[in-house]
């Protein structure tokens, strides 16, 4: 079975400060991945990040980067430089034969 | 990037009726997709993982016979609410991936309101 844990229902972030989100996980699955999904009002899911586990290497793009802790099960995303366009629901996902989405947090940028 | 059409972006039915949403991979052989109901500040509730050319493997919980899934082709698949009722109403999405260790691209979604 594959579970995914967002423990924050919320978060808030000053603009152009820096935020964490966080993920844990649970799989039987020796081949899997991760990925951060964006969902705004629109309900339009947009990719932010995707981790490949076999990987050691903490995936970033741009502002986004996430911390990968294989051993602990978790996969937290660190936004830099907050924008108001970074504002939305995160869904922290894992995918293997299946593909399973965390509860979300939503995240306000204050400006 | 590859795109995901999803169709009817909205939808109203009459309660008892049947209605059909289709996903489609428009660049991009999908051979597999999985259709997801998200209810008002939740998350996507996995409902079905739909491999072309088989049965729809559905969560626990989910009604087959009550949200029938088809993945005939590669880059089609429909999911069809039967004899629907108001609590069905909901937002459904898709999405779809070319292979295991690919990226997975959604479809815009469908609002279906049963009245």
């Amino acid at each position: 079975a594959q579970t995914v844990t967002q423990s924050q229902p919320e978060m808030s972030v000053q603009e152009a400060e820096t935020v964490t989100l966080s993920c844990t996980y649970d799989t039987s699955e020796s081949d899997y991945y991760l990925f951060w999904y964006k969902q705004p009002p629109s309900r339009q899911m947009i990719l932010v990040i995707r981790q490949e586990a076999y990987k050691q290497q903490n995936a970033t793009e741009n502002r986004f980067s996430v911390n990968f802790q294989k051993a602990a099960k978790s996969f937290s995303l660190k936004i830099s430089d907050s924008q108001l366009g970074d504002a939305a629901m995160y869904f922290c996902a894992l995918t293997g034969n299946q593909f399973y989405f965390g509860t979300g947090t939503s995240l306000t940028v204050i400006p | 990037g590859a795109v995901v059409s999803q169709h009817p972006s909205w939808v109203i039915c009459k309660s008892g009726t049947s209605v059909k949403i289709e996903c489609r991979s428009l660049d991009f052989q999908a051979t597999t997709m999985f259709w997801y109901r998200q209810f008002p500040k939740q998350s996507l509730m996995l409902m079905a993982t739909s491999n072309e050319g088989s049965k729809a493997t559905y969560e626990q919980g989910v009604e087959k016979d009550k949200f029938l899934i088809n993945h005939a082709s590669l880059t089609l698949s429909t999911l069809t609410v039967t004899s629907a009722h108001p609590e069905d109403s909901s937002f459904y999405i898709c999405s779809a991936r070319t292979g295991k260790r690919s990226t997975i691209y959604f479809g815009e979604g469908s609002w279906l309101t049963v009245v």
